[in-house]
């Protein structure tokens, strides 16, 4: 079973700074997807990364994964109150392998943006 | 409009109470999944169905029982539940069995076990 790491686990920061945040494991993968979950809702798909390197930009957040497709990194800038959430990575699948679709979620971290 | 509608949103149950919990989708997804979230803790999956059979039962307890009569509704039925079962219930669904879809989730139900 592949594991996630996420860091930090708690964010604490004040609007209209930048912050990054991390997600690694000790293997590769063959995609990650970025989700983001709101006190109260289920989670929210972001982005899907697949090709290492890749980098993707949705508004104020850049997505990366990494050459070895091992770790990502979520990286906003010019944070907003609206970004206040839990930000979760997840693997689908095994680079060397098949999985027929299972999702395994990182820890997540908590992100207070103060206005 | 998230696509996927679960109910309850919020269920409180004794520990002899028997209750379901229901999610339903409108997506035309083939794969329909139950996971767990509790505090401090990774969401936990607990059980996958696709193309409306069980792929996957990831050890979950007897007292938790899944059933898919379609594909477009997944309900999870509750029965002597212990305290430590209090979480938030999500489900989702995806349209493939690969290694890139993304999932959809519902809302949750928030459950506590009195």
């Amino acid at each position: 079973t592949q594991l996630l790491e996420q860091s930090p686990q708690f964010l604490s920061i004040q609007e209209g700074e930048n912050l990054t945040v991390y997600c690694n494991s000790s293997s590769v993968f063959s995609s990650l997807q970025w989700y983001r979950q709101e006190p109260g809702e289920g989670p929210v798909l972001l982005v899907t990364v697949v090709t290492g390197g890749e980098v993707k930009k949705l508004k104020r957040l850049t997505f990366q994964f990494g050459d070895a497709r091992k770790d990502s990194s979520l990286h906003i800038t010019a944070a907003q109150t609206g970004d206040t959430g839990l930000y979760l990575c997840a693997l689908r699948g095994n680079a060397g392998g098949t999985s027929y679709g299972k999702l395994t979620f990182g820890q997540g971290t908590i992100l207070t943006v103060h206005p | 409009e998230t696509g996927v509608t679960q109910t309850p949103r919020h269920l409180v149950m004794g520990m002899t109470n028997k209750k379901s919990l229901k999610c339903e989708q409108h997506l035309g997804h083939n794969a329909m999944y139950w996971y767990k979230q509790s505090a401090k803790k990774p969401l936990e999956l607990m059980f996958v169905y696709s193309l409306e059979e069980r792929v996957e039962n990831n050890s979950v307890p007897s007292r938790f029982s899944p059933e898919c009569p379609n594909s477009s509704h997944l309900f999870l039925h509750l029965h002597t539940l212990q305290p430590e079962d209090s979480a938030l219930y999500l489900c989702a669904s995806s349209q493939d069995r690969g290694t890139r879809g993304g999932y959809t989730f519902g809302s949750g139900t928030r459950l506590t076990v009195v």
